[in-house]
């Protein structure tokens, strides 16, 4: 059975500054990962996926993601934050050939300062 | 917005009561899911429709749950004798097509047992 960690329930970061969020994942085969942002009585939005090939991926706002099979990890990137970037973000796996759900971790939620 | 609406989008009964949610996809996704999010964890996988075939539940879907989904169209889901334990946040997502494609999420149900 797959897993996801997300290491971290609260970040906190000033705007301008590096955002990092961490997700770790447990699966006996290659998986797919994703990355959704909740914002405040909205439903998920996927920023980004990786499912094969490059493992760097870029999604939207600016955020980007490295897959790295040797740390099994998927950590969210951003170079600057945004206070619009102040948000829940979950990390996610899937498998191809197994069930069709997502596994979702517990959530990081992001705090930006002005 | 995603084009994912769930009705009502909050609902309050009184333990033991019997509840129905609803879920209308995106009109061309073949695929849709249940999760059920409580407060500081991930959403959590309850049941996936392919078309109007039920093809996956979870053991968090006890028999006091039921979902349908006539003619691959909408969904609902329902909960018979509702327990304080049921409350929390009901989330749908419908996807066109296999694991690595996006999954759209609705704004979610929100079910308080009193």
């Amino acid at each position: 059975a797959q897993s996801v960690t997300q290491l971290g329930s609260h970040v906190s970061v000033s705007e301008g500054a590096l955002v990092l969020l961490r997700c770790n994942y447990s699966s006996s085969v290659p998986p797919y990962l994703f990355w959704y942002v909740q914002y405040p009585n909205q439903g998920l939005q996927l920023l980004l996926k990786y499912t094969t090939g490059a493992t760097l991926v870029k999604g939207i706002n600016g955020f980007e993601a490295e897959f790295k099979k040797s740390e099994t990890s998927f950590h969210l990137t951003k170079p600057s934050a945004h206070m619009s970037d102040a948000a829940e973000y979950f990390c996610a796996v899937t498998v191809q050939g197994g069930s069709e759900k997502l596994v979702f971790g517990k959530g990081t939620k992001l705090t930006v300062n002005p | 917005d995603t084009g994912v609406s769930q009705n009502p989008r909050h609902k309050i009964t009184k333990r033991g009561q019997n509840v129905t949610f609803r879920c209308d996809p995106i009109s061309e996704h073949n695929r849709l899911y249940w999760y059920r999010q409580t407060l500081g964890q991930g959403p959590e996988f309850l049941t996936y429709f392919q078309n109007e075939a039920q093809l996956e539940k979870s053991r968090l879907l006890s028999d006091r749950f039921s979902a349908e989904r006539p003619k691959g169209s909408f969904s609902t889901l329902e909960i018979q004798r509702t327990e304080q334990g049921d409350s929390a946040m009901y989330l749908c997502a419908t996807s066109q097509g296999a694991l690595n494609t996006e999954a759209f999420f609705g704004q979610g149900t929100r079910l308080t047992v009193v």
